[in-house]
C-alpha cells in the first residue's frame, strides 16, 4: 500500500500569511493527487485534483504543484474562511490513501 | 446536479450487522466508479472500498477486508456497504465518494452495547 505523510499535523497562521502544506507518497504517483478542504461538520471539498488542477470555482490562492512523490499545497494569504483541515489523498493505486491532515488555525 | 444521500447508519452492538446505502441522482451512476471514506469521531479520513463501474472489481482497506462487502445496483442508482462483525473502532461517519469531487452528506455508524 502506498503510504502518505502529510506534514504539518497543525498550523497557526495569520491572515495574509502564506501557508504551505507538504504530502509525501511512498512511492512515485505520478500526480494522481487530490487536496481536500475540511470544514467541522462538514463533508470534504475537493479543492486541487491532478497535484496542481483547481477545481471549477475553487479561489485562486490555493495551489498544487508536484510529481512523483512529493507535493505541496499553499495558500497564497490566509483568509479567515480557510480555517479547516487540509488532506491529501493519492489515487494512484488502490487503496486509495489520504494523508493524516493539517488543522489550520489563525493566530 | 449531483446528488448522493447516505442512510442506513445508526446504534448496533459489538459483532452486529448493518447495511449502508448511497441513493445517487443528476448523473449516469454506472458510468462511475464509487467508493465509501469514513472518518472516525475527532480522527482524519479513511478510505474504506472501491467498486468498479459494472462491479466487477472490487477493493477494500485491510482493516474491514473479510467484514465489509461492497456491492451496487445499476438498475436502482444505488452504492450499498453490508457492514458485518462490526467493532468499536467501526464507529464513523461514512460517506459515499464519486471520483472525490462528490460527497454525500454522511451516515453516522455507532458501535456499543
Amino acid at each position: 500500500d502506498i503510504q502518505m505523510t502529510q506534514s504539518p499535523s497543525s498550523l497557526s497562521a495569520s491572515v495574509g500569511d502564506r501557508v504551505t502544506i507538504t504530502c509525501q507518497a511512498s512511492q512515485d504517483i505520478g500526480i494522481d493527487l487530490n487536496w481536500y478542504q475540511q470544514k467541522s461538520g462538514k463533508a470534504p471539498n475537493l479543492l486541487i485534483n491532478d497535484a496542481s488542477n483547481l477545481e471549477t470555482g475553487v479561489p485562486s490562492r490555493f495551489s498544487g504543484r508536484g510529481s512523483g512523490t512529493d507535493f505541496t499545497f499553499t495558500i497564497s494569504s490566509l483568509q479567515p474562511e480557510d480555517i479547516a483541515t487540509y488532506y491529501c489523498q493519492q489515487y494512484e493505486n488502490l487503496p486509495y490513501t489520504f494523508g493524516q491532515g493539517t488543522k489550520l488555525e489563525i493566530k | 446536479e449531483v446528488q448522493l444521500v447516505e442512510s442506513g447508519g445508526g446504534l448496533v452492538q459489538p459483532g452486529g450487522s448493518l447495511r449502508l446505502s448511497c441513493a445517487a441522482s443528476g448523473f449516469t451512476f454506472s458510468s462511475y466508479e464509487m467508493n465509501w471514506v469514513r472518518q472516525a469521531p475527532g480522527k482524519g479520513l479513511e478510505w474504506v472500498s472501491y467498486i468498479s463501474r459494472s462491479g466487477s472489481r472490487i477493493s477494500y482497506a485491510d482493516s474491514v477486508k473479510g467484514r465489509f462487502t461492497i456491492s451496487r445496483d445499476n438498475a436502482k442508482n444505488s452504492l450499498y456497504l453490508q457492514i458485518n462483525s462490526v467493532r468499536a473502532e467501526d464507529t464513523a461517519v461514512y460517506y459515499c465518494v464519486r471520483d472525490g469531487a462528490h460527497w454525500g452528506q454522511g451516515t453516522l455508524v455507532t458501535v456499543s452495547s
